[in-house]
């Protein structure tokens, strides 16, 4: 069985700080690992994703992710935050079979 | 594409009335899954099919839901009956597999359920 664990359901941080949110995983296999966000009212859209190769993945509006299979993390991380990206962000893990969700962590962005 | 299309947007229903949510997947993809999402609960896999084959409910919360994939374009999420607590966010999301791999899931806009 797979499972996401993402710390802190809510984040705060001022706008042109850095945005971290932390994710750690379970899985039997090596894992697939996604980054999605969700604006209010909408559905999810993807962010990034991990699936072989380079552990550093970088996705849309900036942010990237890595993944640290000694640690079973893959947080995501932005330099800059940006009064825009204030969403709920969602972390999920693939056995390739089916994807399972994190409960989610809310960004506010602080003028 | 346009994208996983659900319908409806939303539905308020009142309690002990059948829900049937709709879901047609991007064309192509083989995977489906059915979500529900509440401030509670958070984003629960209900069920997901592959090649319109149920492959594990064990999400689903109880007898009252079922869910349906007749053919590769089309799936219905139903309730019957509705209850107050199954009032949520149903979200549904196709996925492609290639050379054995899964890649993402792409999320329809979701139906928001009230159930009263």
């Amino acid at each position: 069985a797979q499972s996401v664990t993402q710390l802190g359901s809510h984040v705060s941080v001022s706008e042109g700080a850095l945005v971290l949110l932390r994710c750690n995983y379970s899985s039997s296999v090596p894992p697939y690992l996604f980054w999605y966000v969700q604006y209010p009212n909408q559905g999810l859209q993807l962010l990034l994703k991990y699936t072989t190769g380079a552990t550093l993945v970088k996705g849309i509006n900036g942010f990237e992710a890595e993944f640290k299979k000694s640690e079973t993390s893959f947080h995501l991380t932005k330099p800059s935050a940006h009064m825009s990206d204030a969403a709920e962000y969602f972390c999920a893990v693939s056995d390739r079979l089916d994807m399972r969700f994190g409960a989610g962590t809310r960004l506010t962005v602080k003028p | 594409d346009a994208g996983v299309i659900q319908s409806p947007r939303h539905e308020v229903t009142e309690m002990g009335q059948e829900v049937t949510l709709r879901c047609k997947p991007i064309s192509g993809h083989d995977y489906l899954f059915w979500y529900r999402q509440t401030m509670m609960r958070g984003l629960e896999l209900l069920i997901y099919f592959n090649n319109n084959v149920p492959i594990d409910d064990s999400g689903m919360p109880e007898d009252r839901f079922s869910a349906k994939m007749p053919n590769a374009s089309f799936s219905t999420l139903k309730i019957q009956p509705s209850e107050p607590r199954d009032s949520a966010v149903y979200f549904c999301a196709s996925s492609l597999t290639g050379a054995g791999q899964n890649t993402e899931a792409f999320f329809g806009q979701g139906t928001r359920l009230t159930v009263v």
